[in-house]
């Protein structure tokens, strides 16, 4: 199998708080998971890959200082979403690669985030 | 520019209306496409991989095809619980691991 799992599924915070989201490979090692933010009626927009062990590559736009991603091991990467502001609401979703099989991402359920 | 279009953005069919989903790419160096099934408020769920132009994938009521230029999802005699949107996604060469999603078919199948 390839699970992957996600948590929280839900969380509410007020503005300017911190919070972390984070990503489990439950039955295989991924040295590679990806964190996706996806808007209503929008496909999945690729935040940042995140690769065991170094720092995580980000995307053209989005701000490294404000999604702080970690991946300190082969099962477990961290997304925290720093001083969430109202438009930092949104969907976010993880993946993770199998070794060897390149483009086959294993998503996690999402966090659905909801800043007051 | 790399670009996956998705085609019809939505779609409605009575139960046993077979039909297709079609996904079009411009990408310098396909390295694979990807269909995903995805339910509301879930994450993906991960269907087929097709790699090269004639190649053809299935799995129970769904067949994956793949031309140079389009790859097409065929749904064969669909139930109610194959309603969901179906995101397409590209892997393109360079060595670089980024898999670019299409914005989806949301599929709607009525008993």
């Amino acid at each position: 199998g390839a699970v992957v799992s996600q948590h929280p599924s839900r969380v509410i915070c007020k503005s300017g708080t911190s919070v972390k989201i984070e990503c489990r490979s439950l039955d295989f090692q991924a040295t590679t998971m990806f964190w996706y933010r996806q808007f209503p009626k929008q496909s999945l927009m690729l935040m940042a890959t995140s690769n065991e062990g170094s720092k995580a590559t980000y995307e053209q736009g989005v701000e490294k200082d404000k999604f702080l991603i970690n991946h300190a091991s082969l099962t477990l990467s961290t997304l925290t979403v720093t001083s969430a502001h109202p438009e930092d609401s949104s969907f976010y979703i993880c993946s993770a690669q199998k070794t060897g099989l390149p483009g086959e991402l294993f998503f996690g359920e999402g966090s659905r985030l909801t800043v007051l | 520019e790399d670009q996956v279009t998705q085609s019809p953005e939505a779609l409605r069919l009575q139960e046993g209306e077979s039909s297709s989903l079609n996904c079009s790419y411009t990408v310098s160096g396909l390295r694979g496409l990807f269909w995903y099934r995805q339910d509301p408020g879930k994450g993906p769920e991960f269907l087929f991989t097709l790699y090269s132009a004639g190649e053809e994938k299935e799995k129970e009521r769904l067949k994956a095809t793949l031309t140079k230029k389009e790859s097409f999802l065929h749904i064969t005699a669909p139930k109610p619980e194959d309603s969901a949107t179906y995101l397409c996604a590209v892997r393109i060469s360079g060595g670089y691991q980024k898999v670019t999603f299409g914005i989806g078919t949301k599929l709607q199948v009525i008993p």
